[in-house]
């Protein structure tokens, strides 16, 4: 069964550019959550969309938004980049039901950096 | 609300001996825990969980944790280190609340392993 799959794994942009980074969820998972790793602040949560539909979201601006297709792909997108939005952007895809819904699974990761 | 507390951001063990992370959380309702670890340059992968019944779980790589609900605690070990064990270690916790399964991270350890 293939695991979480994120693309691209590195990537370099400018300061004020945008960037999509994308999320392939592990089959019949239908929930994909967003977290951003950086050696200052930890893992911290960004948001989580299930069926479509934003369920949750972290403490983030607004320059930092999401979506989910009806395949459960989602995609991240980070408009008017800035120096701090590097980081390591993690994926993570679990079932979301049942007692072992909870356990969520990690994509290898894309490595943001801005320049 | 859930947090989740790692004592001691490094942890140097030789080769051989007793590796101890631990981890506290807090939780308002019967949580769910779990520990991660993450090799360098990848993303996060699942060692052990406890959801519910026996306190003792078992993970993988002869990794082991216990859920001791009176301590609020959720310490990993294993009884011999090995070199390919140094990596970053992160506990979660996990309460389900109106259906989300988003889990709180806490900071990580990074476990060091001398020959």
């Amino acid at each position: 069964k293939a695991g979480v799959t994120q693309t691209p794994r590195y990537l370099i942009k400018t300061r004020g550019q945008q960037v999509t980074l994308s999320c392939s969820p592990i089959s019949g998972h239908r929930s994909v959550s967003w977290y951003q790793q950086t050696p200052g602040q930890g893992l911290q949560f960004l948001f989580e969309y299930f069926s479509e539909t934003q369920r949750n979201k972290g403490n983030f601006p607004g320059r930092f938004s999401g979506r989910q297709f009806s395949n459960s792909r989602s995609e991240m997108n980070v408009s008017t980049l800035e120096l701090g939005d590097s980081a390591l952007y993690l994926c993570a895809s679990s079932l979301a039901t049942g007692a072992s819904g909870n356990t969520i699974y990690f994509g290898e990761g894309s490595w943001l950096t801005v320049v | 609300a859930q947090s989740v507390t790692q004592l001691g951001s490094h942890v140097s063990v030789s080769e051989g001996a007793l590796v101890l992370l631990r981890c506290n959380y807090s939780s308002s309702v019967p949580p769910y825990l779990f520990w991660y670890v993450q090799y360098p340059n990848q993303g996060l992968q699942l060692l052990l969980k406890y959801t519910t019944g026996a306190t003792l779980v078992k993970g993988i790589n002869g990794f082991e944790a216990e859920f001791k609900k009176s301590e609020t605690s959720f310490h990993l070990t294993k009884p011999s280190a090995h070199m390919s064990d140094a990596a970053e270690y992160f506990c979660a916790v996990s309460s389900p609340t109106r259906g989300s399964y988003i889990p709180t991270f806490g900071r990580g350890t990074s476990l060091i392993v001398h020959p």
